[in-house]
This record gives structure tokens, sequence and C-alpha cells, in this order.
């Protein structure tokens, strides 16, 4: 079994601010992690993954993530909030080798304040 | 072009009728999903498909009929619809079972009134 749980449903930054989302994960096989966002009324769209290689995983728009096995976490970070970054974030995990089969976190909504 | 698209959009509709909803990827992908958004954003897979053969059955009431005619289309009809049922249903698909990235949809809104 599998879970995702992401700490804060909202989270408000000012402009230029360090982002932080927290997500951490349980899995009873090693997890492939992934960082969607969702813009409003549209679909996913991947920030970034972890499967298996390097630790740190950068993304795109400037977010990163860092995988750490010891606190089952998966936490988001971007050095400085810009007003596009205003959207929904979420987590989500698969088992490596289970057809795919993402269990997705409860989302937080990112507010970035002017 | 639209990588996966969804029809329709917005979908409003009584209790008790039966509605679909189309899904297409041009992605040549072989494996596609459906997923449920709820009001509280929550998401939760619903069904998937590898080259029209179905992978993954979540426990989803058998009012939800998807089916793959190929492997570039996945509908979803949904029989005598009830008011739990009003949620955001996204398609996806995913170039195989391989863990990779998942390209969704826009989504379509269906309100059961």
């Amino acid at each position: 079994a599998q879970s995702v749980t992401q700490l804060g449903s909202h989270v408000s930054v000012s402009e230029g601010a360090l982002v932080l989302l927290r997500c951490n994960y349980s899995s009873s096989v090693p997890p492939y992690l992934f960082w969607y966002v969702q813009y409003p009324n549209q679909g996913l769209q991947l920030l970034l993954k972890y499967t298996s290689a390097a630790t740190l995983v950068k993304g795109i728009n400037g977010f990163e993530a860092e995988f750490k096995k010891s606190e089952t976490s998966f936490h988001l970070t971007k050095p400085s909030a810009h007003m596009r970054d205003a959207a929904e974030y979420f987590c989500a995990v698969s088992p490596e080798a289970a057809g795919n089969k993402l269990t997705f976190g409860g989302g937080t909504r990112v507010l970035v304040k002017p | 072009d639209t990588a996966v698209s969804q029809t329709p959009k917005y979908l409003v509709t009584q209790m008790g009728n039966d509605k679909s909803i189309k899904c297409e990827q041009n992605l040549g992908h072989d494996t596609m999903y459906w997923y449920k958004q709820d009001s509280k954003k929550f998401l939760k897979i619903m069904f998937s498909y590898n080259n029209k053969e179905l992978i993954i059955n979540e426990t989803v009431p058998n009012r939800f009929s998807p089916k793959s005619p190929d492997k570039a289309h996945l509908n979803l009809h949904i029989n005598s619809l009830e008011l739990g049922d009003s949620a955001v249903y996204f398609c996806a698909s995913s170039q195989d079972l391989n863990g990779g990235e998942l390209f969704f949809g826009e989504g379509s809104r269906l309100t059961v009134l």
C-alpha cells in the first residue's frame, strides 16, 4: 500500500520569497515520486520526478525537490516565488513496478502576494 | 494540437441520466487513464488501459464503464448518474507502464443536479 501526505492545504508566500511545499510518503517498495502543478481550470502538468537516480531533482520553472529516504520525504522548493507560481501543487507516489498507479496527495494551494 | 483532449469540458445533467466523456491522445502513447477529482481537489485513479487492455480497475461502481476502441482513445460512460458523481474527470496518458510522466487533459466538469 502507498500513501502521500502533503502538509498544509494552503501556503501563502510573498513574491521573491522561498517556496517550500512538504510531502511525505509511505510505500512498501522503492517508489517513484512526482510533483505536478495544476493551474486554474487546467489539467495537471509534471514539474519533476524522482526515479531512483540523483536524490536532488531539478524540474521546470526553477523548482527542485530532494528525496530523503530516511525521512520518507520529497519536499518541493523554489528559491524565489513568482506571481505565475500561484497554483495547486500535487505530490504523487508510484511503486516502481506497479504499472504507473499514481497515488496523489491532497494538494497544496500556493498563493503569491505581491 | 492538444496532446490529450477531452469532450465535453462541461456537462450538467439530471440524476438518473446516462452520459459519456470522450478522450483522445495524439502522443502515440500506449497507456491511458481516468482520474476523478472531487470538490476538495483530491485526485483518485479510476481506470487505466494499456494497448486497449484494462490494467487498473479501482473500486468504482459498475455504473462506470470505460471503453478503449483503440490505444489513442479511452471513453468513460456513466449510467444512472448520482449526485456524488459530480466531480472533474481527468483523462491522462503515458508512454507505457514504466513510471513515466502522465500527460493530462484539461478535465471534464460533471455536475449532477
